[in-house]
């Protein structure tokens, strides 16, 4: 069954630092990717999406994530962090030719000044 | 504020007893998406309905329901609860099918005594 995978569970950077959250997904064909972010007693908002064409994408807050088909990764990074970026990240998949949107287990952002 | 609107935001109920989480999407959209949110868990994909029509299922046990009615507003039934179905239940909404941005609620949530 298709599915993403998020490697780390917390992960913490200092102000300023680049910010890499590792996202792999498991299908032979591309399948719609999403990345979203969910601040405390919030619900989930959207970061980015790729659906097809450019495989760069950018997002809001300074966040981009580049669809890499070879690796099966849909990795997010953002150059400096920053202390509101801290909160907690999901990596979502809707597998080739279903109406499903999966997510990922999550990594937490920490954020240190 | 998303545009979806979920009722009620905090539930306390007993083992055995059954709810019903209710879910306005945001005007226009047609998909109704719903997760289930907990500790051990993550998020899960629950069910989502497109136009009234039921067009994915996930993890949803057999003791949950849902439907999505004319006026496109969802609910959850939740029947024969038990403990370990204290959670934070979310619903999503998009404009589109499938590949589109999903627009969360705040989310209901229950807990089980």
């Amino acid at each position: 069954a298709q599915s993403v995978t998020q490697l780390g569970s917390h992960v913490s950077v200092s102000e300023g630092a680049l910010v890499l959250l590792r996202c792999n997904y498991s299908s032979s064909v591309p399948p719609y990717l999403f990345w979203y972010v969910q601040y405390p007693n919030q619900g989930l908002q959207l970061l980015l999406k790729y659906t097809t064409g450019a495989t760069l994408v950018k997002g809001i807050n300074g966040f981009e994530a580049e669809f890499k088909k070879s690796e099966t990764s849909f990795h997010l990074t953002k150059p400096s962090a920053h202390m509101s970026d801290a909160a907690e990240y999901f990596c979502a998949v809707t597998p080739y030719n279903t109406d499903k949107l999966i997510f990922g287990t999550g990594t937490r952002l920490q954020v240190f000044p | 504020d998303s545009g979806v609107t979920q009722t009620p935001k905090h539930l306390i109920t007993a083992t055995g007893q059954r709810v019903t989480l209710r879910c306005s999407p945001r005007s226009g959209d047609l998909s109704v998406y719903w997760y289930q949110q907990s500790l051990d868990q993550g998020l899960q994909f629950l069910i989502h309905y497109y136009n009234g029509e039921e067009r994915a299922k996930g993890n949803i046990l057999e003791r949950f329901s849902a439907q999505q009615f004319p006026d496109l507003h969802s609910e959850l039934n939740l029947s024969s609860l038990e403990l370990g179905d204290s959670a934070l239940y979310f619903c999503a909404s998009s404009v589109t099918q499938v590949g589109g941005e999903l627009f969360f609620g705040e989310g209901s949530r229950l807990t089980v005594l």
